[in-house]
């Protein structure tokens, strides 16, 4: 499986764009790029998936560069409740065990 | 979207005793679903994978007889920690598949266990 590397934790303040970088040089063909969001004491939920190109959806964007090693999250005007653990997962398409790293913790403060 | 809960959602025992935490998937059948472990400040480490029907398969390193699993319906999965230790207190977590497709994994809200 391949390997993701993300920092540690992030700043940012209400309403404004945060980008969240993932890099994962050793992705294999079959691999799709995932991300989940966790709140303290929480589990984890799915945000977005993404191949290649652009994913949107209602929640965030997913940007994958044409050779695959990095992927970038981007989370649109963020708020107070979006202070969370985000984890960029690399996973192998059919294969379900999820493997997860250290995860970027984000602090959205007003 | 899918629902997975947990009971309770959160334990306080004393050390030696068992504990049993349940992990149900409320509106979906779960063929696979997987137990997870997240002391604080760590990210999640899977324990066990389980499959409705079948002995559960366990990550290396997982004592596969202090940590029963028993998956016996598609929508019920329990973990029991046994002879529970204070370094057992721990936020476990579960999921549940709904299909073949890897992000069709669902999490429950997890399980605080505190031991004493």
């Amino acid at each position: 499986l391949a390997k993701t590397t993300q920092p540690i934790s992030m700043d940012s303040y209400e309403g404004q764009e945060v980008n969240i970088t993932c890099s994962h040089n050793n992705i294999a063909t079959n691999d799709y790029i995932t991300w989940y969001q966790q709140f303290p004491s929480q589990g984890p939920r799915f945000i977005i998936q993404g191949y290649k190109t652009k994913v949107t959806n209602e929640v965030a964007s997913l940007f994958i560069p044409a050779d695959r090693k990095s992927s970038t999250l981007s989370l649109p005007r963020v708020s107070l409740s979006d202070t969370a653990v985000y984890y960029c997962l690399v996973v192998l398409s059919g294969y379900s065990t999820l493997t997860f790293g250290k995860g970027t913790m984000l602090l959205v403060s007003p | 979207g899918a629902v997975v809960s947990q009971h309770p959602s959160r334990v306080i025992c004393k050390s030696g005793t068992s504990v049993k935490i349940e992990c149900r998937s409320l509106d979906f059948q779960a063929t696979t679903m997987f137990w997870y472990r997240q002391f604080p400040k760590k990210s999640l480490m899977l324990m066990a994978t389980s499959n409705e029907g079948s002995k559960a398969t366990y990550e290396q390193g997982v004592e596969k007889d202090k940590f029963l699993i028993n998956h016996a319906s598609l929508t019920l999965s329990t973990l029991t920690v046994t002879s529970a230790h204070p370094e057992d207190s721990s936020f476990y977590i579960c999921s549940a598949r709904v299909g073949l497709d890897y992000n069709e994994q669902f999490f429950g809200p997890g399980t605080r266990l505190t031991v004493l």
